[in-house]
């Protein structure tokens, strides 16, 4: 069973900071990895897939890396801002289509 | 495309009563999966559908709980004899069968049991 751990737990930053999110996973045959978005209150946004013959993946100010030997996923957010304040949680698929999640990272970007 | 949406938002309810959550996907796309996340934690898998039929079911999933997708498209998640631990948010997702299959999710169903 694919075992998903996210560190830190929490992270607090001064607005403009550079973001780094660390995401684990113990079974390094993953198929894809997928990093989300979560509100609270709220459902989840997808914020990037990285597909296992890539090594990273891009979009705006986010990139996420993809170490399938050593199991390890990165989420870099460039120049923070308030609005980036959420839960971002990262998901390998297993098999191509179940998710197994880590527990999350909850981010405050302080203004 | 209006994205994966869920109905209803909030259930609060006795326990002991049964309870019903609608989930409309991406209307394209084939496969739809159902989540559960309890407070501070990450979702935990469910059930998934292709299509119409069930492929796979959690352990999670005891015998209170059942999921349909009659035709394909929209589906349902029911819990019978609802117990205090059944409290969380529902989530639905759904996807494209493909290379990438990015899941798309819905924003959820809470629900309290009390």
């Amino acid at each position: 069973k694919q075992e998903v751990t996210q560190i830190p737990a929490a992270l607090s930053v001064p607005e403009g900071e550079n973001l780094v999110l660390n995401c684990s996973f113990t079974d390094s045959a993953i198929y894809n990895l997928q990093w989300f978005r979560q509100d609270p209150g709220k459902g989840l946004t997808s914020l990037l897939l990285i597909q296992s013959s890539q090594r990273e993946q891009t979009s705006g100010r986010l990139n996420a890396s993809l170490d399938k030997s050593s199991g390890r996923s990165t989420l870099y957010i460039a120049a923070s801002q308030p609005g980036d304040s959420a839960t971002y949680l990262c998901a390998g698929h297993e098999t191509g289509y179940k998710l197994s999640f880590g527990a999350g990272t909850t981010v405050t970007v302080r203004a | 495309d209006t994205g994966v949406s869920q109905d209803p938002r909030h259930k609060i309810t006795k326990r002991g009563q049964n309870v019903t959550f609608r989930c409309d996907p991406i209307s394209e796309h084939n496969r739809l999966y159902w989540y559960r996340q309890t407070l501070g934690q990450g979702p935990e898998f469910l059930t998934y559908f292709q299509n119409e039929a069930q492929l796979e079911k959690s352990r999670l999933l005891s015998d209170r709980f059942s999921a349909e997708r009659p035709k394909g498209s929209f589906s349902t998640l029911e819990i019978q004899r609802t117990e205090q631990g059944d409290s969380a948010m529902y989530l639905c997702a759904s996807s494209l069968s493909g290379n990438q299959e990015t899941q798309y999710f819905g924003p959820g169903t809470r629900l309290l049991v009390l």
